[in-house]
Protein backbone atom coordinates (compact mmCIF):
# COMPACT_ATOMS: atom_id res chain seq x y z
CA UNK A 1 0.00 0.00 0.00
CA UNK A 2 1.15 3.25 -0.34
CA UNK A 3 -1.02 5.14 2.46
CA UNK A 4 -1.45 8.59 1.58
CA UNK A 5 -0.19 10.45 -1.03
CA UNK A 6 -0.14 13.98 -1.64
CA UNK A 7 0.64 16.23 -4.95
CA UNK A 8 2.17 18.70 -5.62
CA UNK A 9 4.87 18.64 -2.90
CA UNK A 10 5.84 22.23 -3.18
CA UNK A 11 4.29 24.99 -4.49
CA UNK A 12 4.61 28.87 -5.27
CA UNK A 13 1.39 30.89 -5.95
CA UNK A 14 0.45 34.25 -6.52
CA UNK A 15 -2.04 35.84 -5.02
CA UNK A 16 -5.61 35.62 -6.67
CA UNK A 17 -4.30 32.30 -8.10
CA UNK A 18 -6.20 29.38 -7.49
CA UNK A 19 -4.54 25.76 -7.38
CA UNK A 20 -5.93 22.32 -5.78
CA UNK A 21 -3.90 19.98 -3.63
CA UNK A 22 -4.44 16.56 -4.28
CA UNK A 23 -4.58 13.81 -1.15
CA UNK A 24 -5.69 9.87 -2.34
CA UNK A 25 -5.36 6.99 -0.11
CA UNK A 26 -4.97 3.44 -1.23
CA UNK A 27 -6.67 1.46 2.69
CA UNK A 28 -10.07 2.04 1.61
CA UNK A 29 -10.61 4.74 4.75
CA UNK A 30 -13.83 5.74 5.08
CA UNK A 31 -12.58 9.17 6.97
CA UNK A 32 -10.31 11.97 5.27
CA UNK A 33 -8.76 14.74 6.70
CA UNK A 34 -7.71 18.44 5.63
CA UNK A 35 -5.19 20.08 7.76
CA UNK A 36 -3.11 23.17 8.01
CA UNK A 37 0.43 23.86 9.75
CA UNK A 38 1.78 26.64 10.28
CA UNK A 39 5.04 27.76 11.38
CA UNK A 40 5.79 26.41 14.87
CA UNK A 41 1.99 25.77 15.51
CA UNK A 42 0.01 22.29 15.72
CA UNK A 43 -2.07 21.09 13.21
CA UNK A 44 -6.00 22.91 12.51
CA UNK A 45 -8.39 21.16 10.71
CA UNK A 46 -9.98 22.88 7.54
CA UNK A 47 -12.56 19.92 6.31
CA UNK A 48 -13.22 16.33 7.14
CA UNK A 49 -15.18 13.41 5.40
CA UNK A 50 -17.14 10.78 6.57
CA UNK A 51 -17.28 8.77 3.15
CA UNK A 52 -17.75 9.07 -0.28
CA UNK A 53 -20.36 12.30 -1.02
CA UNK A 54 -19.91 13.74 2.49
CA UNK A 55 -17.94 16.41 3.59
CA UNK A 56 -18.15 18.78 6.45
CA UNK A 57 -16.16 22.08 7.99
CA UNK A 58 -13.68 21.71 10.55
CA UNK A 59 -12.00 24.69 12.32
CA UNK A 60 -10.44 26.67 9.16
CA UNK A 61 -12.69 26.28 6.56
CA UNK A 62 -12.82 29.92 4.89
CA UNK A 63 -11.17 29.97 1.83
CA UNK A 64 -10.99 26.21 1.25
CA UNK A 65 -13.05 23.84 -0.43
CA UNK A 66 -13.28 20.41 -0.69
CA UNK A 67 -15.27 17.48 -2.28
CA UNK A 68 -15.04 13.61 -2.25
CA UNK A 69 -16.23 12.14 -5.13
CA UNK A 70 -14.85 8.60 -4.47
CA UNK A 71 -13.42 6.86 -1.60
CA UNK A 72 -10.06 7.20 -2.66
CA UNK A 73 -10.02 11.11 -3.13
CA UNK A 74 -10.14 14.37 -0.98
CA UNK A 75 -9.18 17.28 -3.00
CA UNK A 76 -8.52 20.51 -1.55
CA UNK A 77 -9.17 23.62 -3.27
CA UNK A 78 -8.25 27.20 -2.94
CA UNK A 79 -9.80 29.48 -4.85
CA UNK A 80 -8.27 32.74 -4.62
CA UNK A 81 -5.10 32.09 -2.97
CA UNK A 82 -4.18 35.09 -0.38
CA UNK A 83 -0.74 35.11 2.02
CA UNK A 84 -2.65 34.13 4.97
CA UNK A 85 -2.91 30.53 3.21
CA UNK A 86 1.06 30.32 3.19
CA UNK A 87 1.11 26.64 5.55
CA UNK A 88 1.72 23.29 5.07
CA UNK A 89 -0.88 20.83 4.34
CA UNK A 90 -1.22 17.75 5.61
CA UNK A 91 -3.98 15.03 4.53
CA UNK A 92 -4.66 12.60 6.59
CA UNK A 93 -7.42 9.17 6.52
CA UNK A 94 -8.59 6.79 9.18
CA UNK A 95 -10.50 3.52 8.87
CA UNK A 96 -13.19 4.16 11.96
CA UNK A 97 -13.31 7.33 13.85
CA UNK A 98 -12.52 5.57 17.01
CA UNK A 99 -11.27 2.60 17.82
CA UNK A 100 -9.06 1.39 20.12
CA UNK A 101 -5.21 2.21 18.76
CA UNK A 102 -6.14 3.35 15.39
CA UNK A 103 -5.39 6.67 14.48
CA UNK A 104 -5.01 8.98 11.64
CA UNK A 105 -2.52 8.14 8.68
CA UNK A 106 -0.74 11.43 7.57
CA UNK A 107 0.67 12.35 4.22
CA UNK A 108 3.91 13.91 3.26
CA UNK A 109 2.22 17.41 3.11
CA UNK A 110 2.29 20.13 0.74
CA UNK A 111 4.35 23.17 1.26
CA UNK A 112 2.54 26.23 -0.47
CA UNK A 113 3.51 29.85 -0.59
CA UNK A 114 1.47 32.60 -1.66
CA UNK A 115 2.93 35.47 -2.54
CA UNK B 1 -13.33 26.42 23.75
CA UNK B 2 -11.25 23.31 23.35
CA UNK B 3 -7.76 23.20 23.71
CA UNK B 4 -4.50 21.82 24.12
CA UNK B 5 -1.59 23.36 25.80
CA UNK B 6 2.09 21.75 25.62
CA UNK B 7 5.01 22.69 27.80
CA UNK B 8 7.53 23.65 27.40
CA UNK B 9 7.34 25.16 23.66
CA UNK B 10 11.17 23.85 23.13
CA UNK B 11 14.01 22.18 24.77
CA UNK B 12 17.93 21.46 24.56
CA UNK B 13 19.28 18.74 26.02
CA UNK B 14 22.53 16.63 25.67
CA UNK B 15 22.50 13.11 24.52
CA UNK B 16 21.60 10.85 27.56
CA UNK B 17 19.74 12.89 29.28
CA UNK B 18 15.74 12.39 30.20
CA UNK B 19 13.12 14.57 29.30
CA UNK B 20 9.57 14.97 30.30
CA UNK B 21 7.41 16.78 27.94
CA UNK B 22 3.98 18.01 29.39
CA UNK B 23 0.59 18.16 27.72
CA UNK B 24 -2.26 19.57 29.39
CA UNK B 25 -6.29 19.85 28.09
CA UNK B 26 -9.62 21.41 28.25
CA UNK B 27 -12.07 19.57 26.22
CA UNK B 28 -15.37 18.45 25.89
CA UNK B 29 -16.37 14.51 24.97
CA UNK B 30 -12.59 13.35 25.51
CA UNK B 31 -12.23 10.38 23.64
CA UNK B 32 -8.12 9.68 23.50
CA UNK B 33 -4.70 11.79 23.75
CA UNK B 34 -2.12 11.11 21.10
CA UNK B 35 1.04 11.56 21.04
CA UNK B 36 3.23 12.23 17.72
CA UNK B 37 6.66 12.63 16.88
CA UNK B 38 7.04 15.31 13.65
CA UNK B 39 10.78 15.64 12.09
CA UNK B 40 10.70 17.00 9.07
CA UNK B 41 7.66 15.64 7.20
CA UNK B 42 3.90 14.08 8.10
CA UNK B 43 3.87 13.45 12.04
CA UNK B 44 3.98 9.45 13.29
CA UNK B 45 2.19 8.55 15.88
CA UNK B 46 3.45 7.60 18.96
CA UNK B 47 1.48 6.51 21.67
CA UNK B 48 -2.62 6.96 21.57
CA UNK B 49 -3.62 6.72 25.58
CA UNK B 50 -7.62 6.38 26.90
CA UNK B 51 -6.95 5.35 30.45
CA UNK B 52 -5.60 7.12 33.44
CA UNK B 53 -2.42 5.92 35.15
CA UNK B 54 -1.97 3.17 32.52
CA UNK B 55 1.63 3.48 31.28
CA UNK B 56 2.65 2.83 27.50
CA UNK B 57 5.87 2.36 26.84
CA UNK B 58 8.14 1.80 23.35
CA UNK B 59 11.63 1.09 24.26
CA UNK B 60 12.44 4.42 25.64
CA UNK B 61 9.79 6.26 25.53
CA UNK B 62 6.63 6.02 27.78
CA UNK B 63 3.42 8.04 28.67
CA UNK B 64 0.77 8.17 30.79
CA UNK B 65 -2.51 10.12 30.92
CA UNK B 66 -4.34 11.40 34.50
CA UNK B 67 -7.85 12.12 33.53
CA UNK B 68 -8.83 14.03 36.37
CA UNK B 69 -5.86 16.15 36.27
CA UNK B 70 -6.51 16.82 32.46
CA UNK B 71 -2.71 16.45 31.44
CA UNK B 72 -0.26 13.92 30.05
CA UNK B 73 3.58 13.22 30.22
CA UNK B 74 5.95 12.05 27.71
CA UNK B 75 9.11 10.95 28.65
CA UNK B 76 12.38 10.03 27.10
CA UNK B 77 14.80 8.34 28.64
CA UNK B 78 18.87 8.14 27.54
CA UNK B 79 17.94 10.56 24.53
CA UNK B 80 20.08 10.63 21.52
CA UNK B 81 20.04 12.93 18.53
CA UNK B 82 17.78 11.12 16.40
CA UNK B 83 15.25 11.98 19.06
CA UNK B 84 15.48 15.50 17.82
CA UNK B 85 12.05 16.43 16.36
CA UNK B 86 8.70 18.11 17.15
CA UNK B 87 6.72 16.19 19.56
CA UNK B 88 2.95 17.08 18.89
CA UNK B 89 0.28 16.45 21.76
CA UNK B 90 -3.44 15.72 19.98
CA UNK B 91 -6.67 15.17 21.98
CA UNK B 92 -9.40 13.23 20.19
CA UNK B 93 -13.10 14.59 21.25
CA UNK B 94 -16.29 13.10 20.11
CA UNK B 95 -18.63 16.02 18.93
CA UNK B 96 -21.71 13.93 18.61
CA UNK B 97 -21.37 13.41 14.82
CA UNK B 98 -19.98 11.16 12.53
CA UNK B 99 -16.42 11.63 13.34
CA UNK B 100 -14.51 12.71 16.46
CA UNK B 101 -12.13 15.28 15.48
CA UNK B 102 -8.15 15.72 16.86
CA UNK B 103 -7.30 19.20 18.60
CA UNK B 104 -3.79 19.37 18.62
CA UNK B 105 -1.01 21.35 20.94
CA UNK B 106 1.56 23.66 19.21
CA UNK B 107 4.15 21.14 20.11
CA UNK B 108 7.87 21.02 21.61
CA UNK B 109 10.45 21.61 19.65
CA UNK B 110 13.05 18.96 20.67
CA UNK B 111 17.01 19.74 20.17
CA UNK B 112 19.31 16.52 21.74
CA UNK B 113 22.94 17.74 21.13
CA UNK B 114 26.26 15.65 20.94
Amino acid sequence: NAGVTQTPKFRILKIGQSMTLQCAQDMNHNYMYWYRQDPGMGLKLIYYSVGAGITDKGEVPNGYNVSRSTTEDFPLRLELAAPSQTSVYFCASSLKYRVSGETQYFGPGTRLLVL
Amino acid sequence: EDKVVQSPLSLVVHEGDTVTLNCSYEVTNFRSLLWYKQEKKAPTFLFMLTSSGIEKKSGRLSSILDKKELFSILNITATQTGDSAVYLCAVEAGYGGATNKLIFGTGTLLAVQP
